[in-house]
């Protein structure tokens, strides 16, 4: 059975950092495209990060150069390190995989608030 | 980059009525499209994928069409449990970009 599981969602301060996992059973995460998308409160879902199964990334213009998307292949794990956290990076962070399968986690809620 | 654009933002419809969602790209993404529905308080559940393609499990009263910059989500039939947000996302190639969403309710 295909399962993916978030977590590592809490509340932290603007301009800390924080680092979601993402656990996945039943597939590879090596072998397929792996995506980050978020859902702030209320709003719409926005796509956030991207890793491919040759390991390429990409990452949404409003994330770059603060959020860093990895995986652990020894432990079938996606991660997405956050830093520089923003007021409105508050938002459930999702994990899905695209493109196939098309499974997604419950999300894990990330509050960024003074 | 592709913007993605959906249309309309929301609707009512009663229930049996065929509905309509357009999603519009600004350049070509081929048949690199998918549609999501979210339930409230839900998470997002594909529907569509490949512009066409039925995901497993889905009900046959849900299509899509189209290829290139033009896409359609169609239910043939609406039902009181097809109420909720439905998102179109292109992956072709990064940003995997969605569409601003259309609410879809009953009357």
């Amino acid at each position: 059975e295909v399962q993916v599981v978030e977590t590592g969602g809490g509340l932290i301060q603007p301009g800390g950092s924080l680092r979601l996992s993402c656990a996945a059973s039943g597939f590879i995460v090596s072998s397929n495209y792996m995506s980050w998308v978020r859902q702030a409160p209320g709003k719409g879902l926005e796509w956030v990060s991207v890793i491919y199964n040759g390991g390429s990334t990409s990452y949404a213009d409003s994330v770059k150069g603060r959020f860093t998307i990895s995986r652990d292949t020894s432990k079938n794990t996606l991660s997405l390190h956050m830093s520089s956290l923003r007021v409105e990076d508050t938002a459930i962070y999702y994990c899905a995989r695209v493109d196939t399968g098309w499974d997604w986690g419950q999300g894990t809620l990330v509050t960024v608030s003074p | 980059d592709i913007q993605m654009t959906q249309s309309p933002s929301s609707l009512s419809a009663s229930v049996g009525d065929r509905v309509t969602i357009t999603c519009r790209a600004s350049q070509g993404i081929s048949n690199y499209l998918a549609w999501y529905q979210q339930k409230p308080g839900k998470v997002p559940k594909v529907l569509i994928y490949a512009a066409s393609t039925l995901q497993s499990g889905v009900p046959s009263r849900f299509s899509g069409s189209g290829s290139g910059t033009d896409f359609t989500l169609t239910i043939s039939s609406l039902q009181p449990e097809d109420v909720a947000t439905y998102y179109c996302q292109k992956y072709n190639s990064a940003p995997l970009t969605f569409g601003g969403g259309t609410k879809v309710e009953v009357k």
